[in-house]
């Protein structure tokens, strides 16, 4: 099956910590996306990646970081210095100007 | 920035009344792209529009992109339960060429 995966579905975190969101799609898609969404709200762009081993910051990219070594994959950490972390965390892939195919999501909740 | 508002935000109806959801961006775009996200899902891509005055339709979805390509909107006949979610609209445009998302639409539907 051609797809998107993220893991985990839902992730616990305490203040303080850092952790890392997965983000893997098997579409042989160049460019990757991370987005921030907050409820009743829209998607806001973390990071993006066109093509392996550059990304550039979205519009609210502080408090992140993001690697991209491999095509099929784009991790999203979200650091101690991010005040905010709750959200749900969509990644997405997608061809060059084309439609974006997202993954299921990350819940993360900052205990 | 470039911005793209959409209006309403919310929209509550009764099952088989028709529903409208319109886009409008501070700048022209090459595309707009529709996508779908039901409650607690991830969006969905529904369609994409990029000539200007373009008009197409999906049963009972009609999509439609503004004279100007700064604009769009989204027409639902005879709404049904299954049509619930958030609906968001998303354009190409400006320096950047990344995917700018609206702000969304929450559509419920009351059988």
């Amino acid at each position: 099956d051609g797809g998107i995966t993220q893991s985990p579905k839902y992730l616990f975190r305490k203040e303080g910590q850092n952790v890392t969101l997965s983000c893997e799609q098997n579409l042989n898609h160049d460019a990757m996306y991370w987005y921030r969404q907050d409820p009743g709200q829209g998607l806001r762009l973390i990071y993006y990646s066109q093509i392996v081993n550059d990304f550039q910051k979205g519009d609210i990219a502080e408090g992140y970081s993001v690697s991209r070594e491999k095509k099929e994959s784009f991790p999203l950490t979200v650091t101690s210095a991010q005040k905010n972390p709750t959200a749900f965390y969509l990644c997405a892939s997608s061809p060059p100007s084309d439609e974006q195919f997202f993954g299921p999501g990350t819940r993360l909740t900052v205990l | 920035g470039q911005q793209v508002m959409q209006i309403p935000q919310y929209q509550h109806v009764q099952e088989g009344e028709d529903f409208t959801t319109y886009c409008n961006s501070s700048t022209t775009l090459s595309n707009i792209q529709w996508y779908k996200q039901r409650p607690g899902g991830h969006p969905v891509f529904l369609i994409q529009l990029v000539k200007s005055g373009e008009v197409k339709k999906q049963k009972r979805l009609t999509f439609q992109f503004g004279e100007a390509k700064k604009n769009s909107s989204l027409h639902i006949t005879a709404t049904q339960t299954t049509d619930v979610g958030t609906y968001f609209c998303a354009g190409y445009g400006g320096a950047t060429n990344k995917l700018i998302f609206g702000t969304g639409t929450l559509l419920a539907v009351q059988p």
